[in-house]
């Protein structure tokens, strides 16, 4: 059981390129978010869905566009990548929408803007 | 604007010592209020999580103390081991606009010395 997969696990882009992170679950989850984490700042929501074909914007989610393409995958879409986007990406799931239903998170993507 | 602060940013700890991460919040909309475990290179896990209608939840060598009127909540590590060496994160919960949200301490850095 994989749980929650991440690809790709490191990434280095150019200022202004885009580039899409993947992310599948096999849990059949009805919700996926995803984080970005940087040092000294905790987890920040970007980008969540509370179910198949539904998205919303969460605390940062300037510069970034998601997708959520079936009920397993949802991918998050820099257009234009800049040097402020440099962190560590992480795709979780949940069973519900509920307070209490734990995160599962995947093992992250690690990008780097130059 | 942190909602959930969290301290200290790193710790270290003798192995059987008792190590202790502190966090407060400010909104008291939130009903649960979980804590990750995040080894290197892997992608935040749940590891024990309290209701605010409970002073104190344990679970094994952890326990959560929860001190709804002062709107704190701490993290204790009992016998502490070096294969609790990870960063902890606490976080705050609620149903918000149809989905959970969590919002994250900015983590503490745990290293166990054998």
């Amino acid at each position: 059981n994989a749980g929650v997969t991440q690809t790709p696990k490191f990434q280095v882009l150019k200022t202004g390129q885009s580039m899409t992170l993947q992310c599948a679950q096999d849990m059949n989850h009805n919700s996926m978010y995803w984080y970005r984490q940087d040092p000294g700042m905790g987890l920040r929501l970007i980008y969540y869905s509370a179910s198949e074909g539904t998205t919303d914007k969460g605390e940062v989610p300037n510069g970034y566009n998601v997708s959520r393409l079936n009920k397993r995958e949802f991918s998050l879409r820099l257009e234009s990548a800049a040097p402020s986007q440099t962190s560590v990406y992480f795709c979780a799931s949940s069973e519900e929408r509920n307070y209490n239903s734990p995160l599962h998170f995947g093992n992250g993507t690690r990008l780097t803007v130059t | 604007q942190q909602q959930v602060k969290q301290s200290p940013q790193s710790l270290i700890v003798q192995k059987g010592g008792i190590s202790i991460i502190n966090c407060a919040y400010e909104n008291t909309a939130f009903d649960y209020f979980p804590w990750y475990q995040q080894f290197p290179g892997k992608g935040p896990a749940l590891l024990i999580a309290i209701r605010p209608d409970v002073s104190e939840k344990k679970e094994g060598r952890f326990t959560i103390s929860f001190n709804k009127s002062a709107k704190q909540f701490s993290l204790h590590i009992m016998d502490s081991q070096p294969g609790d060496s990870a960063t902890y994160f606490c976080a705050a919960s609620g149903t918000s606009g149809g989905y959970q949200k969590v919002t994250f301490g900015t983590g503490t850095k745990l290293q166990v010395i054998p």
